[in-house]
């Protein structure tokens, strides 16, 4: 039971960019969740799937598309990368939506030059 | 005024010390509450639910005084690996946002 994966760990992209931040878990939850983590700022949730095929927006949604084809995968896509999104991303799922306990996965740092 | 707000520390004690933390929320409408632990580098991981009529798990107490719009973590003889930023959680029923305090950070020395 692997739990939350992300991949990659680390990417470095310049301005303009796009990319992929992929997102897998195995538990078969329904909710999962994508997070920002800046420094002094806390966690910031930019967004929100309740289940396949449902996705909705977070507090910071700007910038970032999401899709959940299947239970497991929540992919995050940066469309055109600015150096405001240099960040630590997160992915968390939870079984029952109502954070009685989320699995968050190894994070993504992200670098934008 | 952020919704949630916690003392960002650091709190530095020894091993053995008592510390305690406070979370302050704003929405007088929150329903669920929590304390996740994240390590320096790692991802947050849940530490405790709070329950209106307070938890104990081990060392660790949690706290919750709706009248006063707060939340509290207690940690009894505090050990080396408890050194860790600790994340307040709060969230409303209605809504699947969560709100994350920035995080206070604990440091325990020898």
């Amino acid at each position: 039971n692997a739990g939350v994966t992300q991949t990659p760990k680390f990417q470095v992209l310049k301005t303009g960019q796009s990319m992929t931040l992929q997102c897998a878990q195995d538990m078969n939850h329904e909710y999962m969740s994508w997070y920002r983590q800046d420094p002094g700022m806390g966690l910031r949730l930019i967004h929100y799937s309740v289940g396949a095929g449902i996705t909705d927006q977070g507090e910071v949604p700007n910038g970032y598309n999401v899709s959940r084809s299947t239970t497991e995968d929540f992919p995050l896509r940066l469309l055109s990368a600015a150096p405001s999104q240099t960040s630590v991303y997160f992915c968390a799922s939870d079984a029952s939506g109502n954070y009685n306990e989320q699995f968050f996965g190894p994070g993504t740092r992200l670098t934008v030059l | 005024r952020k919704e949630v707000e916690q003392d960002p520390g650091p709190f530095n004690v020894p091993e053995g010390a008592t510390v305690a933390f406070n979370c302050t929320y704003s929405n007088s409408a929150s329903q669920s509450f929590f304390w996740y632990r994240q390590d320096c580098r790692k991802e947050p991981k849940l530490l405790m639910s709070v329950y209106s009529s307070g938890n104990e798990d081990g060392r660790f107490t949690a706290q919750l005084n709706r009248a006063s719009q707060y939340i509290s973590l207690l940690i009894r003889d505090s050990k080396l690996s408890d050194s860790a930023t600790y994340l307040c959680v709060v969230s409303s029923g209605g809504s699947y946002i969560p709100t994350f305090g920035r995080g206070t950070s604990l440091i325990v020395h020898p």
